[in-house]
């Protein structure tokens, strides 16, 4: 499985924009990139994915870069609520059982 | 709330003892998977389930845990003579992928387990 490389940790104050990197140099081109992300105390939840092109849904911005290396997660206006684990995944789309595989993932604080 | 359910919440046995719990996924997804995650890292893949038919498992699932999905509905995961390892999350989700790129997964709220 692909492997992806996020910082251990990121901090960012309410009402700011947030950018969460992702290093991803090895994803082949039939790897989708997910994020999910996981708040304390509860079960990890979609946040959003793509595969070439820059996705927007009401929770984020998935910005990916052309040679599709590296992505970023982004936050407009970031609230305590989003305070969480954000895990950057990548998926295979040929034989895909979906299975998750999970790494660190980024510990984002908001501080007021 | 997700729409997944699982119970007991939370779980408290002495070692060597058996458990089992219980997820109940979201009605009309037919993948249901099971994850375990221990303190400070993220959640690692156990099996998963299309409907009732239990199709990959992971090196991390023991011989002492057993998983079941009778009809393709609810889902068990036992875990047989416990050990104090075996203390962590665990994690049910479930899919309904259209195309395989889209199985978003649903996940529940968690069992916790401590073996004591």
């Amino acid at each position: 499985d692909a492997k992806t490389t996020q910082p251990n940790s990121m901090e960012s104050n309410e009402e700011e924009p947030v950018h969460l990197p992702c290093n991803h140099s090895t994803i082949s081109g039939t790897d989708y990139i997910h994020w999910y992300r996981q708040l304390p105390s509860q079960g990890p939840e979609y946040v959003i994915h793509g595969l070439t092109s820059n996705v927007n849904n009401r929770m984020a911005s998935l910005a990916i870069a052309e040679d599709r290396k590296s992505s970023t997660l982004i936050l407009h206006r970031a609230t305590l609520r989003d305070a969480a684990v954000y895990y950057c995944i990548l998926l295979h789309t040929s034989g895909n059982t979906g299975k998750l595989i999970f790494g660190q993932g980024t510990t984002l604080q908001v501080k007021p | 709330d997700t729409g997944v359910s699982q119970n007991p919440r939370h779980k408290i046995t002495k070692r060597g003892q058996n458990v089992t719990f219980r997820c109940d996924p979201i009605s009309e997804h037919n993948r249901l998977y099971w994850y375990r995650q221990t303190l400070g890292q993220g959640p690692e893949f156990l099996t998963y389930f299309q409907n009732e038919a239990q199709l990959e498992k992971s090196r991390l699932l023991s011989d002492r845990f057993s998983a079941e999905r009778p009809k393709g509905s609810f889902s068990t995961l036992e875990i047989q003579r416990t050990e104090q390892g075996d203390s962590a999350m665990y994690l049910c989700a479930s899919s309904f992928p259209t195309s395989g790129v889209e199985d978003t997964q649903y996940f529940g709220p968690g069992t916790r387990l401590t073996v004591l």
